[in-house]
């Protein structure tokens, strides 16, 4: 059973470009978070979603950002007009959704603006 | 609303002395509680977790963390660290009814000398 896939590992993207981010969840999970990581801080949420529905974006900045899981195909988290200050290693992690269980997080995309 | 706090943001043992990590949480709602570790450039694996069933919980690689409700906390503990223990050690909490999201404390970094 492969674990969370996240590609690409490293992204590097110019001021003003797109980046695209995408995640696999593990066989048999519906749900999918969507966190970020700055250096010297924890991991920040920023978007719950299960196949073709967001339920939580309340951590998603309000521009520029957007997140898809679709009904086919991975969840991709995508970052239009990056800046600098987008860098950060973006990690997904997923979980079949019921009681008592941890989500499972992929190896992350780091993401670098020059 | 669930947030968590983490004391110290890094932690510096000799090898074979004993590990603690510490975690407060504040929750609503009964709390699911967990303990990640990150090793550099990689994802979160799950260390142990606790859902409302013992207070002592047993995890991999020797760690155990105890639930204690009227201290809110849920600290990480280990008898005698390995070189290999360290790591970016993460507490995560999350809603034991609704969407289950996992909040994360900021994390603590363990040092472990020869």
């Amino acid at each position: 059973n492969a674990g969370v896939m996240q590609n690409p590992r490293h992204l590097v993207r110019r001021r003003g470009q797109e980046a695209r981010l995408r995640c696999s969840p593990m066989k048999g999970h519906s749900h999918v978070y969507w966190y970020r990581q700055l250096p010297e801080e924890g991991l920040k949420f920023m978007v719950y979603l299960q196949k073709e529905n967001i339920i939580d974006e309340s951590g998603m900045p309000k521009e520029r950002f957007s997140a898809e899981f679709p009904k086919e195909g991975p969840s991709i988290l995508r970052i239009q007009q990056v800046v600098r200050g987008d860098s950060a290693a973006y990690f997904c992690a997923s979980s079949p959704g019921t009681k008592n269980t941890e989500a499972f997080f992929g190896q992350g995309t780091r993401l670098t603006v020059v | 609303a669930q947030s968590v706090t983490q004391l110290g943001s890094h932690v510096s043992v000799s090898e074979g002395a004993l590990v603690l990590l510490r975690c407060n949480y504040s929750s609503s709602v009964p709390p699911y509680l967990f303990w990640y570790v990150q090793y550099p450039n990689q994802g979160l694996q799950l260390l142990l977790k606790y859902t409302s069933a013992a207070t002592l919980v047993k995890g991999i690689n020797g760690f155990e963390a105890e639930f204690k409700k009227s201290e809110t906390s849920f600290h990480l503990t280990k008898p005698s660290a390995h070189m290999s223990d360290a790591a970016e050690y993460f507490c995560a909490v999350s809603l034991s009814g609704g969407s289950y999201i996992p909040t994360f404390g900021r994390g603590t970094s363990l040092i472990v000398h020869p």
